[in-house]
């Protein structure tokens, strides 16, 4: 198992709120990523980072935002949640090459 | 964009038998790796071949790459019931800045025992 945390695990939220998804990895890998994945479908990347500072938009165009302030922290905002974003959201590292993936968040928007 | 596309999208096969997955992709890479993913969890990596490399193995696992067609094959041999995930296939490249993986869609494996 990849030292690569993600919480919470699923999250049930209303229309309108704010949340952010916490991921962390203690293994000082300075690339991370965000894919978005809906079930059963391919992953989509959202956001990348570097190092601490460094944050890029993915492929896929998302309304969330993400923060690189300490190397082991890549926290993924979303400011007002919508039905739209209901998905469920991987967290990855990755270091020569291969990438270590979370558990995941399966976020729904009610 | 997607890079890779898998294929076929779902096999279902008993166990025992040999399960063979492709993977086509668009531009020219560095590696392709094969990862795992069982429902509702996120991604375990199995194996990665660099693009000078035509074929390799891990355990039952065995890995084919052809550059020149732009695809890869993964190979399950003598498949258990605890095989049962999904299959995608990344490639990484160094393109734009530092590059990054993408994956592709992913075939759904079923092994009935």
């Amino acid at each position: 198992e990849a030292d690569i945390y993600q919480t919470p695990r699923y999250l049930v939220i209303g229309t309108g709120k704010k949340i952010t998804l916490e991921c962390s990895q203690t293994m000082g890998h300075d690339k991370m990523y965000w894919y978005q994945q809906d079930p059963g479908m391919e992953l989509h990347l959202i956001h990348y980072s570097y190092g601490v500072n460094s944050t890029e938009k993915g492929d896929l165009s998302s309304e969330s935002t993400v923060s690189r302030i300490r190397t082991e922290h890549f926290p993924l905002t979303l400011e007002s949640a919508r039905p739209s974003h209901t998905s469920q959201y991987l967290c990855a590292s990755k270091y020569q090459g291969e990438a270590f993936f979370g558990q995941g968040t399966r976020l729904t928007v009610v | 964009s997607q890079q890779g596309e898998e294929d076929p999208q779902a096999l279902s096969i008993q166990e025992g038998e040999n399960a063979t997955m492709n993977c086509s992709y668009k531009t020219s890479i560095n590696n392709l790796q094969w990862y795992r993913q069982n429902s509702g969890r996120g991604l375990v990596h199995l194996i990665l071949i660099r693009s000078n490399e035509r074929e390799k193995h891990s355990g039952r696992l065995r890995v084919t790459l052809d550059t020149s067609k732009k695809s890869s094959s993964l190979l399950i041999t003598a498949s258990r019931a605890a095989d049962t995930a999904s299959y995608f296939c990344a490639t990484y490249n160094y393109g734009g800045s530092q590059g990054n993986l993408i994956f592709g869609k992913g075939t759904k494996l079923s092994v009935k025992p």
